[in-house]
């Protein structure tokens, strides 16, 4: 079975700093690979996935994430934060088509300071 | 409009009732599921459904019953509440299993 590991509990960032959230996955084979977003009091956002092909992928309000192989990672990016990004960050993890389980990491707090 | 949407958003009842939330989604997906997100923001899968079948049931309680009139509805209903299932509950949907599931705005659940 497929797990997932964010080594980062919460980060805090500087508006205008670049911000980087880890994320390491368990599978065999090549996963589906996900992250998402979480306002407060709000559902999951799909921020961008990878499911083959070109290993830096571009997702919506900036962020982008690099699928790498080699270290089983499938890290998120954005290169200049604003205050509303403050939020839950999520990595998921599936096997694949048909797959119908995703497996989630226990969550990245971002906060913000001005 | 809202893709997947639940109701009701707040819940909170005592131990020993029976409860019902219900989800849908207009965006013709063919599968939905339920997750249970605990205090600690820990998301895990519960029931997964393709077609109104269900496909995946992660040693929930039977307490627990999920049910699927038609592909754009997934309701779950719990008998006998206890303080431990206290948590947010969300739906979600995808278009086939294995890719992108969007999620419903949650139902945070609270048992006294």
């Amino acid at each position: 079975a497929q797990s997932v590991t964010q080594p980062d509990i919460h980060i805090t960032v500087s508006e205008g700093a670049s911000l980087e959230l880890r994320c390491n996955y368990s599978y065999g084979a090549t996963p589906y690979l996900f992250w998402y977003v979480q306002s407060p009091g709000q559902g999951l956002q799909l921020l961008l996935k990878y499911f083959s092909g070109d290993t830096l992928v571009q997702g919506i309000k900036g962020f982008e994430a690099e699928f790498k192989r080699s270290q089983s990672s499938f890290n998120l990016r954005k290169p200049s934060v604003h205050w509303s990004d403050a939020a839950e960050y999520f990595c998921a993890v599936g096997e694949g088509p048909n797959d119908y389980k995703l497996s989630f990491g226990a969550g990245t707090t971002v906060t913000v300071r001005a | 409009d809202t893709a997947v949407s639940q109701t009701p958003k707040y819940l909170v009842t005592q131990m020993g009732n029976d409860k019902s939330i219900k989800c849908e989604q207009n965006l013709g997906h063919d599968t939905m599921y339920w997750y249970k997100q605990d205090s600690k923001k820990f998301l895990k899968i519960m029931f997964s459904y393709n077609n109104k079948e269900l496909i995946i049931n992660e040693t929930v309680p039977n307490r627990f019953s999920p049910k699927s009139p038609d592909k754009a509805h997934l309701n779950l209903h719990i008998n006998s509440l206890e303080l431990g299932d206290s948590a947010v509950y969300f739906c979600a949907s995808s278009q086939v299993g294995g890719g992108e599931q969007y999620f419903g705005p949650g139902t945070r659940l609270t048992v006294t």
